[in-house]
């Protein structure tokens, strides 16, 4: 089974803060992509990455920075935490290069900017 | 650009009963893939059922299936004999041909009342 874990359920930061969230898969996916999940908005592609060090901008990159120096490990940098960032962060992982591939989720960080 | 409508945010029907979700999408590309992902309360995000836009029959999975209409760019999908474990949130996606990147509608929430 495709397993993909975030570091953190649920994590409370105060404004200003640099926050860290990880993912991690163990399937050999190409591709991860980092989510933002608001209520009556669905998802929003924050983040992209197709392969190590390679990354491309999703829909809502602003206030967020990614990092991924090994292929199975993907991170999302709050440079800067804001409360409108407050919001529930899924990741996703993906084979790369065959098209209308499954994406596996995460269990999702529930994170609080107070 | 794609974009995918849900214009049903939250539904309930009765355990046992039949259910339909709408889906609509705009798109310009004439192959591609729609999928239904389905996030149980407090869990993981999953992959219902897929349909390549090239394929005239409709998908199925067991009690999952979809009415899939090019032309009016529309993909509901069906539960049949609902059960108190359907309760989700909904996503209605798509994905061009050849690409790795999701477009998600904002959701369907669904209830199945004992």
């Amino acid at each position: 089974d495709v397993k993909v874990t975030q570091s953190s359920r649920y994590l409370v930061k105060r404004t200003g803060e640099k926050v860290f969230l990880e993912c991690v898969q163990d399937m050999d996916h190409e591709n991860m992509f980092w989510y933002r999940q608001d209520p009556g908005l669905g998802l929003r592609l924050i983040y992209f990455s197709y392969d190590v060090k390679m990354k491309e901008k999703g829909d809502i990159p602003e206030g967020y920075s990614v990092s991924r120096e090994k292929k199975e490990r993907f991170s999302l940098i709050l440079e800067s935490a804001s409360t409108n960032q407050t919001s529930m962060y899924l990741c996703a992982s993906s084979f790369g290069g065959i098209g209308g591939g499954e994406q596996y989720f995460g269990p999702g960080t529930r994170l609080t900017v107070t | 650009a794609q974009t995918v409508t849900q214009s049903q945010p939250e539904m309930s029907v009765q355990e046992a009963e039949t259910v339909t979700l709408s889906c609509t999408y705009d798109t310009s590309e004439n192959n591609y893939y729609l999928f239904w992902y389905k996030q149980p309360p407090s869990r993981q995000m999953i992959l219902v059922i897929r349909q390549e836009a090239y394929k005239q029959q409709n998908a199925t999975e067991n009690r999952f299936s979809v009415n899939f209409q090019k032309a009016a760019k529309s993909f509901s999908l069906k539960i049949s004999d609902s059960q108190l474990g359907d309760t989700a949130m909904y996503f209605c996606a798509f994905m061009k041909l050849k690409d790795d990147k999701i477009i998600f509608g904002k959701g369907t929430r669904l209830h199945i009342l004992p």
